[in-house]
């Protein structure tokens, strides 16, 4: 299976500034045919289901504030908050989808300074 | 409006048997993979099992593969997910999870129920 480590475990931003999340997976997600990255982005509040923010490791699902940018490619990927609103305050998952088994990273809980 | 509504989880002892289900309204649902994902109290997201569109091509993580069975009903639009031999590690709770796109199998995961929690607790 492919293993999906995310970093840091958790960050504390203040509101306005930058947060940034990495994400390695322990195989390339790049599909060579297609040259997409089979690597999405999910946010999850409390009380509520996961939300897709990112596939395709950087194409935004819609609705999600462009805030938000997804990068990367291969094993490397990163999820950047660019100005931390407080409704942001969440857990952020990287998954990939380039094999059956679908795994998730442990996440990152984000939140505020 | 796109809905994934989950029914069924509860309070069953170690060994016993549970069946999930998912009712779907506002899209195609026999055009589209589905999944169940599960989430352990404080621990991270775990993809489960996954089936195709007319329920003939099924998937499972190591963990339940064996006592879990997923399968579907595309004309009452329902999702179900068979747990048997339940053990307290299958203490979760378990989201109904729709593909991203109709037309592939390795997709993101778009739409998500509410999810029903299960406690396996002697």
């Amino acid at each position: 299976d492919i293993v999906m480590t995310q970093s840091p475990d958790s960050l504390a931003v203040s509101l306005g500034e930058r947060a940034t999340i990495n994400c390695k997976s322990s195989q390339s997600v790049l599909y060579s045919s297609s040259n997409k990255n089979y690597l999405a982005w999910y946010q999850h509040k409390p009380r509520q289901p996961p939300k897709l923010l990112f596939y395709w490791a950087s194409t935004r699902e819609s609705g999600v504030p462009d805030r938000f940018s997804g990068s990367g490619s291969g094993t490397d990927f990163t999820l950047t908050i660019s100005s931390l609103q407080a409704e942001d305050v969440a857990i952020y998952y990287c998954q990939q989808y380039y094999s059956n088994s679908f795994t998730f990273g442990g996440g990152t809980k984000v939140e505020i300074k | 409006e796109v809905q994934l509504v989950e029914s069924g989880g509860g309070l069953v002892q170690p060994g016993d048997s549970l069946r999930l289900s998912c009712t779907i309204s506002g899209f195609t649902f026999n055009s589209y993979w589905m999944h169940w994902v599960r989430q352990a109290p404080g621990k991270g997201l775990v993809w489960v099992s996954r089936i195709n569109t007319d329920g003939k091509t099924t998937y499972y993580a190591d963990s339940v593969k064996g006592r879990f069975t997923i399968s579907r009903d595309n004309a009452k639009k329902t999702l179900y997910l068979q747990m048997n031999s339940l053990r307290a590690e299958d203490t979760a709770v378990y989201y109904c999870v729709r593909n991203r796109y109709s037309g592939s199998y390795l997709e993101a995961f778009d739409i998500w129920g509410q999810g029903t929690m299960v406690t396996v607790s002697s």
